[in-house]
């Protein structure tokens, strides 16, 4: 079936440096990607998304690009800011099924 | 309504004491989801509402588990003789059309302590 695999967290770093989440999937159709985002005490919020190969999604400077010869949704940002320290969920859907399939989650913790 | 919305935000109750939760899904969003999450983890799906129906329930963990919705809306989830392993925040998701392939919106979720 369809799986979603992300690094372990959590990812430590400092104000500014460059961020990268692994995300990679299995699935046997053409999957649109999301990365959602979790702050403390809050529910997920969708960050970006790409529907199909090559496509790029983007927002808040996050950025992430969809590879269907490596089958990978990697997260990146160039200059991450204390206010980024969440949890960075990856997830995939296809338009047959009816449930988003989740990866486990990375907890990102941004130091001053 | 602009979001979806969950009530309470936070629950304590005593255990073996019956619980209610409550999710006001995005107006027209005709799929609804919940999840469970447990302190520190990922998400555990729990059921699935297409309109009234639920087409997939395989994610209740025990028969003191049970949820509806009503007019397409308002889904409620009660556990019944609740223990303090049911402790966890109950996220609600909500989603246009048969398939997740537009994402799905979020509540901010309901806090449930047993104690």
């Amino acid at each position: 079936g369809d799986s979603v695999t992300q690094m372990e967290g959590p990812v430590t770093l400092s104000e500014e440096a460059f961020l990268t989440i692994n995300c990679t999937y299995t699935a046997t159709g053409y999957p649109s990607l999301f990365w959602y985002v979790q702050y403390p005490g809050e529910g997920l919020q969708l960050l970006l998304k790409a529907t199909k190969a090559d496509d790029k999604g983007s927002n808040k400077g996050f950025e992430a690009t969809y590879r269907k010869e490596t089958t990978s949704f990697h997260l990146e940002k160039g200059s991450v800011q204390v206010s980024d320290s969440a949890v960075y969920f990856c997830a995939l859907s296809d338009l047959t099924n009816y449930q988003l399939i989740w990866g486990a989650g990375t907890k990102l913790i941004i130091k001053p | 309504g602009a979001g979806v919305s969950q009530s309470p935000s936070n629950k304590v109750t005593e255990k073996g004491k019956d619980v209610e939760l409550r999710c006001d899904p995005i107006s027209g969003h005709t799929a609804l989801y919940w999840y469970r999450q447990s302190l520190g983890q990922g998400l555990e799906f729990l059921i699935y509402f297409q309109g009234n129906s639920a087409p997939d329930k395989s994610g209740l963990p025990s028969d003191r588990f049970s949820a509806e919705r009503t007019g397409g809306s308002v889904s409620t989830l009660t556990i019944q003789r609740t223990q303090q392993e049911d402790s966890a925040v109950y996220l609600c998701a909500s989603s246009l059309g048969e398939t997740a392939n537009y994402g799905y919106t979020f509540g901010s979720g309901t806090r449930l302590t047993v104690v």
